[in-house]
């Protein structure tokens, strides 16, 4: 039983391209979130939702556009495409927002490549 | 600033043995939660042990603790009896009671020799 799931896992694409991640969760949590980990390896936050309603938006071009059909799913589209979007997206979920004690929970990553 | 430091990006342990990965972090929050993180070779992400700042006890998940000095600001994660299985990018993160997201450090590689 996935908790968190992403598809598609891996993503090869031309510069330029238009493409989406999806991601869906089946732990009943209220939000999620997307992260980027570039190829150092280092791990940044870029969108949250809580209840289908966007909380953070960090500096991330408007290229990314997150949507939020309702609570168990968050997915990720990117409009024109460059190179340095080249990294490994996560989602992960929570039960709860504004609580520190909260434990976020990951998907598998989908690495894109942009050619 | 840097919220999370970890300062030993690689470290070599010996099957069965223990090992200490460090990690730093920076808050004037009084209320904040460490969280660690294993990632293998496969890449995802594996939540292995919390720790909140107002716990007494240092938290502890079958080999995994965490060694907590509030003064500090210190969470150190330690493994025990450590497994080729083990080998992996462990990451501390820090979400702040103020703050949704996680912070999190650069990572440590661990490599477990048999």
């Amino acid at each position: 039983d996935t908790a968190v799931s992403q598809t598609p896992k891996y993503l090869v694409t031309q510069m330029g391209n238009d493409k989406s991640i999806k991601c869906e969760q089946n732990l009943g949590h209220d939000t999620m979130y997307w992260y980027k980990q570039d190829s150092k390896k280092f791990l940044k936050i870029m969108f949250s939702y809580n209840n289908k309603e966007l909380i953070i938006n960090e500096t991330v071009p408007n290229r990314f556009s997150p949507k939020s059909p309702d609570k168990a799913h968050l997915n990720l589209h990117i409009n024109s495409l460059e190179l340095g979007d080249s990294a490994v997206y996560f989602c992960a979920s929570s039960q709860e927002v504004l609580t520190s004690t909260d434990t976020q929970y990951f998907g598998p990553g989908t690495r894109l490549t942009v050619l | 600033a840097q919220k999370i430091t970890q300062t030993q990006p690689g470290m070599f342990v010996q099957e069965k043995e223990a090992v200490t990965l460090d990690c730093t972090y920076d808050t004037s929050d009084q209320s904040y939660g460490l969280f660690w993180y294993k990632q293998p070779s496969s890449g995802e992400m594996i939540f292995l042990i919390y720790q909140g700042s107002y716990d007494e006890q240092n938290a502890t998940e079958g080999r995994y603790s965490l060694n907590f000095q509030k003064a500090r600001k210190s969470a150190n994660l330690v493994i025990s009896a450590s497994q080729l299985g083990d080998s992996a990018m462990y990451f501390c993160a820090m979400r702040e009671g103020t703050d949704y997201k996680l912070s999190f450090g650069a990572g440590t590689t661990v490599t477990v020799r048999a």
